[in-house]
């Protein structure tokens, strides 16, 4: 069983829709959880974080926690073509120095 | 503020050949961590540095290795270079305590290119 599972997609959403990423962990002592959003021929770059269970809004993007269910996800409402793009669950157990990343889910918005 | 700094950005190298990739954080970030990229297996996780001292290592064979300065510059080496190490190598920067992993923030990377 992989450490971080997410689906590759790609997941195809119109404008102004909501797109929903999830990912699950196979590590119950995981603690912290990240998404990045990764461009076609880029790096990848940090858009949300959250540490305990529950939602956590950041303008258009939600990020979502269930530690029970080992199961976290990230909202984007009113997508627009520029969330076009990879994006990556990570995870993190405390104290170790490791940010294991998902294989990311493509998304597509389209116009 | 500048960001991390990846060098050379891009190279083409030989099999068996040795390659070094440096690295330089955000200004007061002590943790660097490199990441190889490829399409099929996503980001693997290669190694994670903080104050000069190697903390975690991933699943990688020893032609790959690492280290860190003084000014938390970092360098990876990998030698007898193979067809499969062909790959985006990331490095990411970190302003982690000791124990705390917190966010990473990546460079452009370095594309290696292996003949």
């Amino acid at each position: 069983q992989k450490e971080v599972e997410q689906n590759s997609g790609p997941l195809s959403v119109p404008e102004g829709a909501i797109a929903s990423l999830n990912c699950t962990y196979s590590d119950r002592v995981s603690q912290s959880f990240f998404w990045y959003r990764q461009y076609s021929g880029k790096s990848p770059e940090l858009i949300m974080s959250i540490y305990s269970n529950g939602d956590k809004e950041d303008g258009r993007f939600t990020a979502q926690l269930n530690k029970a269910s080992q199961y976290v996800s990230l909202l984007i409402r009113d997508s627009q073509p520029s969330d076009s793009a990879t994006y990556l669950c990570a995870v993190n157990l405390w104290g170790y120095q490791k940010v294991t990343f998902g294989t990311g889910t493509k998304l597509q918005v389209i116009p | 503020k500048a960001g991390v700094t990846q060098t050379p950005r891009y190279l083409i190298k030989t099999r068996g050949q040795q390659v070094t990739l440096s690295c330089s954080p955000i200004s007061g970030h002590r943790s660097v961590s490199w990441y190889q990229q490829t399409p099929g297996q996503g980001l693997q996780f290669l190694f994670e540095y903080f104050s000069e001292t190697q903390r975690n290592k991933g699943n990688f064979p020893g032609r790959f290795s690492g280290r860190q300065f003084s000014n938390s510059r970092s360098e990876m080496n990998v030698s007898t270079l193979e067809l499969g190490d062909s790959a985006l190598y990331l490095c990411a920067s970190s302003n982690r305590t000791a124990a705390n992993t917190g966010e990473l923030f990546f460079g452009e990377g370095s594309r290696l290119t292996v003949l």
